[in-house]
């Protein structure tokens, strides 16, 4: 079951915040985000367990919600490297890795 | 410490044509992945190893598709024969499981198929 992400599109200037939501209808074990570069291949950014726990590295957090099998993207003061898609991928127990559509940032100056 | 390789990067042939696509995982990782990614489907899992055992190829589209893991350090994708809508960029991609943690996976840089 492909998780659903929103938005689709975001564009941000330096500086701004954005949120990427991811929901899924099945019941989760983790949450794994991922960004792709045009060109290039997805890159791991952090990954959730069920839990309720929140993550983050340098401006870049995520948190997930288990009951509501939902998983949040904060990007905060967006610098102009964090433009590219970005990718949920959920896991319900199976270590099978079922990815969203993707969510497109482009970040301008 | 070396990636995930894949090859080819790139790969031109025309429709009727068997494809085999390859991929060496990183070493010590029990789990390979093999995901098809274009702008209409986005990243679609295929299918996955564990120990060389395949484990769930419900994604695999067609009869056309095959994959094989001979070993821990090789998988190939094969499609036999290729059509025009087989075009896409190929990943594979490798992880382990520590305990009950999943680990990241980690993608080869793919290979971008376009079958003529």
């Amino acid at each position: 079951q492909q998780p659903v992400q929103s938005p689709q599109a975001v564009i941000l200037r330096e500086g701004e915040d954005a949120v990427i939501n991811c929901s899924s209808s099945k019941a989760l074990y983790s949450v794994h985000w991922y960004r792709q570069k045009h060109g290039e291949a997805p890159v791991f950014l952090m990954i959730l367990l069920k839990g309720g726990e929140q993550k983050g590295h340098d401006k870049i957090s995520a948190s997930f919600n288990e009951k509501k099998q939902q998983s949040s993207l904060y990007l905060t003061a967006s610098q102009l490297s964090y433009s590219g898609t970005y990718f949920c991928g959920t896991e319900e127990g199976n270590n099978d890795m079922r990815f969203g559509a993707g969510t497109r940032l482009t970040v301008k100056p | 410490d070396a990636g995930v390789i894949q090859s080819p990067r790139h790969e031109v042939t025309e429709m009727g044509q068997e494809v085999t696509l390859r991929c060496k995982p990183i070493s010590g990782h029990d789990y390979l992945f093999w995901y098809r990614q274009t702008m209409m489907r986005g990243l679609e899992l295929l299918i996955y190893f564990n120990n060389n055992v395949p484990i769930d190829d419900s994604g695999m589209p067609e009869d056309r598709f095959s994959a094989k893991m001979p070993n821990a350090s090789f998988s190939t994708l094969k499609i036999q024969p290729s059509e025009p809508r087989d075009s896409a960029v190929y990943f594979c991609a490798s992880s382990h499981k520590s305990g009950v943690s999943n680990q990241p996976q980690h993608f080869g840089d793919g290979t971008r198929l376009s079958i003529l």
